[in-house]
């Protein structure tokens, strides 16, 4: 069974960091795009960026350069995404996703979205 | 940078057809793709590649192009079809854009 676990909701407070998991099952993690897409309370979707585990390589979304760091594990077959510097309006759902063909413009395969609440 | 548009809402009666937009702002808008997101769970992947369907997806919803739009249509309407829709494109200036979301009533 395709899956993306992710890690639990967090509350942090404004300047502190976030780390986020997703661990995939029921395909080859390694060889996938691996993306993070987030949600505002009432707001649409939003592209963070992605990793591709086996070269390590990745490409972030411009709004995100030099506060967002992705990471994975591949002999856990988990990927991280961390956000620094939080502000109020980081409060979000964050997903992974990945299209588990191989492709790298869709997402057919979703994680549950742990929220992640920025507030003193 | 790529934007896409989507009207705010559709309403629907059940058994009848929903059509959703999707405009791009350049000509012939890329290779569209198109979420189902019902409320507190995340988005589902309901048409790839401007109309083809990922198994499980039932073939009442369907996808098509013409130019700088794209449209998804649910046919047969039923009331779990309900959601949030997002079309979702890849651009090579702009990354992976999202639209902003229809929400589909049933009445």
């Amino acid at each position: 069974q395709v899956q993306l676990v992710q890690s639990g909701a967090e509350v942090k407070e404004p300047g502190a960091s976030v780390k986020v998991s997703c661990k995939a099952s029921g395909f080859t993690f390694s060889g996938q795009y691996l993306h993070w897409v987030r949600q505002a309370p009432g707001q649409g979707l939003e592209w963070m960026g992605w990793i591709r585990p086996n070269t390590g390589d990745k490409e972030y979304g411009q709004k995100f350069q030099g506060r967002v760091t992705m990471s994975s594990d591949t002999s856990i077959s988990t990927a991280y995404m961390e956000l620094n510097t939080l502000r109020s309006d980081d409060t979000a759902v964050y997903y992974c996703a990945v299209r588990v063909d191989g492709q790298n413009d869709a997402f057919d395969t979703w994680g549950q979205g742990p929220k992640v609440t920025v507030s003193s | 940078s790529y934007v896409l548009t989507q009207p705010p809402s559709v309403s629907v009666a059940p058994g009848k057809t929903a059509t959703i937009t999707c405009g791009g702002n350049k000509n012939a808008i890329k290779s569209v793709h198109w979420y189902q997101q019902k409320t507190g769970q995340a988005p589902v992947l309901v048409v790839y590649d401007d109309a083809d369907r990922p198994s499980g997806i039932p073939e009442r919803f369907s996808g098509s192009k013409s130019g700088n739009t794209a449209t998804l249509t649910i046919s047969g309407v039923e009331a779990g079809d309900e959601a949030d829709y997002y079309c979702q494109v890849w651009d090579s200036t702009s990354d992976y854009v999202f639209g902003p979301g229809t929400k589909v009533a049933v009445l």
